[in-house]
């Protein structure tokens, strides 16, 4: 059964730092890895989607990579900004689209 | 193109009350999920459809839950009766079967049970 573990659970950090949230998974027979942000009270905004066939992602001051072989992804944030603030999950793909969650990190950015 | 929709966002119940959700997933999108949060924890799946078909209901409580999603479109995820632990925001999210699988969720709907 496939576990997704994210790390740190929570995180303050004060602006303009430059910061790497973790996620690992159990199982490397992933097809994508999708990176979200939950703000409080609404739903999940995609972030980024890495496919297994990638080693990272970049979108804008977010980069996410992943290392399939090692159950291993990061979401790098530079330059971080209190808009930053949010619950930041990570999802695997498996087969039948399975999704599966990790628990998420709660990422405070203080002015 | 639309997003999921999903209504109501809020509801508040008292409890061994009954209530139902509904979703409308991104058009053409064949998987469709719903999945239940709790305060402070990630989403956990409670069903997954491959059209109009169940791929995954272990984890939903079927003494009390149910959900039908009927040609393959819409869904609707009904609570008959409900408990003060089912307090938590009900996610849908739909994926597209062809191409590279990514998901794409709606705003959810914050049950309360009181």
């Amino acid at each position: 059964k496939q576990e997704v573990t994210q790390i740190p659970a929570a995180l303050s950090v004060p602006e303009g730092e430059n910061l790497v949230l973790n996620c690992s998974f159990t199982d490397s027979a992933i097809y994508n890895l999708q990176w979200f942000r939950q703000d409080p009270g609404k739903g999940l905004t995609s972030l980024l989607l890495i496919q297994s066939s990638q080693r990272e992602q970049t979108s804008g001051r977010l980069n996410a990579s992943l290392d399939k072989s090692s159950g291993r992804s990061t979401l790098y944030i530079a330059a971080s900004q209190p808009g930053d603030s949010a619950t930041y999950l990570c999802a695997v793909f498996q087969g039948a689209q399975k999704l599966v969650f990790g628990q998420g990190t709660r990422l405070t950015i203080n002015p | 193109e639309a997003g999921v929709a999903q209504s109501p966002r809020y509801k508040i119940i008292e409890k061994r009350q009954s209530v139902a959700f509904w979703c409308n997933p991104i058009s053409g999108h064949a998987t469709l999920y719903w999945y239940q949060q709790i305060l402070g924890q990630g989403p956990k799946l409670l069903i997954q459809f491959q059209n109009n078909g169940v791929v995954d209901d272990s984890q939903l409580p079927k003494d009390r839950f149910s959900a039908e999603r009927l040609k393959g479109v819409d869904s609707t995820l009904k609570i008959q009766p409900a408990k003060l632990e089912d307090s938590a925001v009900y996610l849908c999210a739909s994926s597209s079967y062809r191409g590279r699988a990514e998901a794409f969720f709606g705003q959810g709907t914050r049950l309360t049970v009181v």
